[in-house]
C-alpha cells in the first residue's frame, strides 16, 4: 500500500486530454513539492515535471500539473502514442522523514 | 551530460550481503544529495535511502532500516549501498538517483539505468 494514492490505470485516444490524480496528506503533498516521473516500458524512470509548472528541458508543455491541499494532478493534453508509459508522483514526507511514491498509473493510448 | 552507472547487482542467497555502487559523472557530485530507489518486478517505485551532499545526513525506509547502509565517496564520485541480511522481498532493480538539492528532499532530476538484485536460494 503506497502512501500516495494514484489510480492504477488511465487511458485516452490520440489528441485527448487525460489527467492522473495523486492523493496524499498534510505531511507530504500538503507541505512539500510534488514531482512526477515517467517510465517508458523497459526503461528507467525520468523526471517529467516538478513544482507547479517546472519542466526539464525536452519535456513538452503538453504536460502540466496542479496541486490543491493534499492532492495533485498531472494533465497530458494532445495525447500521443509515445505518452504510453507508467507515471509516478512523489513527495518528501515530513513525518516519515523520507520519500514517498504513488503506486503508479499505467497510461494506455487507445 | 549527467551519467549515473550502477553496478554490483546479481543473484545472492537469503541472509547474505551485497554492495551496490553508482559512479557519477557530468556534474559536481560533491554538492548534491543522492538516493537509491528500487522497483520489484512488476511493481512500483520505492525509495530506499538517501544521503546529503557531504554524507552527514542519511535517511532510509523502514523496510530496510538496520540492514541497508548508504554511503558516498566524493573523492571517487561514487555512491554505495551496503545491503546485509538480504530477503526475498529485496529482489528488485535498484536505481541510483541524483537529487536537485544538497539536502535530499527536493526531487530526483537524474536516474541511472538500474542494477538487478535477485535474492534466491
Amino acid at each position: 500500500q503506497s502512501v500516495l494514492t494514484q489510480p492504477p490505470s488511465a487511458s485516452g485516444t490520440p489528441g485527448q486530454r487525460v489527467t492522473i490524480s495523486c492523493s496524499g496528506s498534510s505531511s507530504n503533498i500538503g507541505s512539500n513539492t510534488v514531482s512526477w516521473y515517467q517510465q517508458l516500458p523497459g526503461t528507467a524512470p525520468k523526471l517529467l515535471i516538478y513544482s507547479s509548472h517546472q519542466r526539464p528541458s525536452g519535456v513538452p508543455d503538453r504536460f502540466s500539473v496542479s496541486k490543491s491541499g493534499t492532492s495533485a494532478s498531472l494533465a497530458i493534453s494532445g495525447l500521443q502514442s509515445e505518452d504510453e508509459a507508467d507515471y509516478y508522483c512523489a513527495a518528501w514526507d515530513d513525518s516519515l522523514n523520507g520519500w514517498v511514491f504513488g503506486g503508479g498509473t499505467k497510461l494506455t493510448v487507445l | 551530460q549527467v551519467q549515473l552507472v550502477e553496478s554490483g547487482g546479481g543473484v545472492v542467497q537469503p541472509g547474505k550481503s551485497l554492495r551496490l555502487s553508482c559512479e557519477a559523472s557530468g556534474f559536481t557530485f560533491s554538492i548534491y544529495a543522492m538516493h537509491w530507489v528500487r522497483q520489484a518486478p512488476g511493481k512500483g517505485l520505492e525509495w530506499v535511502a538517501g544521503i546529503s551532499f557531504d554524507g552527514g545526513d542519511k535517511d532510509s525506509a523502514e523496510s530496510v532500516k538496520g540492514r541497508f547502509t548508504i554511503s558516498r565517496d566524493n573523492s571517487k564520485n561514487t555512491l554505495y549501498l551496503q545491503m546485509n541480511s538480504l530477503r526475498a522481498e529485496d529482489t528488485a532493480v535498484y536505481y541510483c538517483a541524483k537529487d536537485f538539492s544538497s539536502s535530499g528532499n527536493y526531487y530526483f532530476d537524474y536516474w541511472g539505468q538500474g542494477t538487478l538484485v535477485t535474492v534466491s536460494s
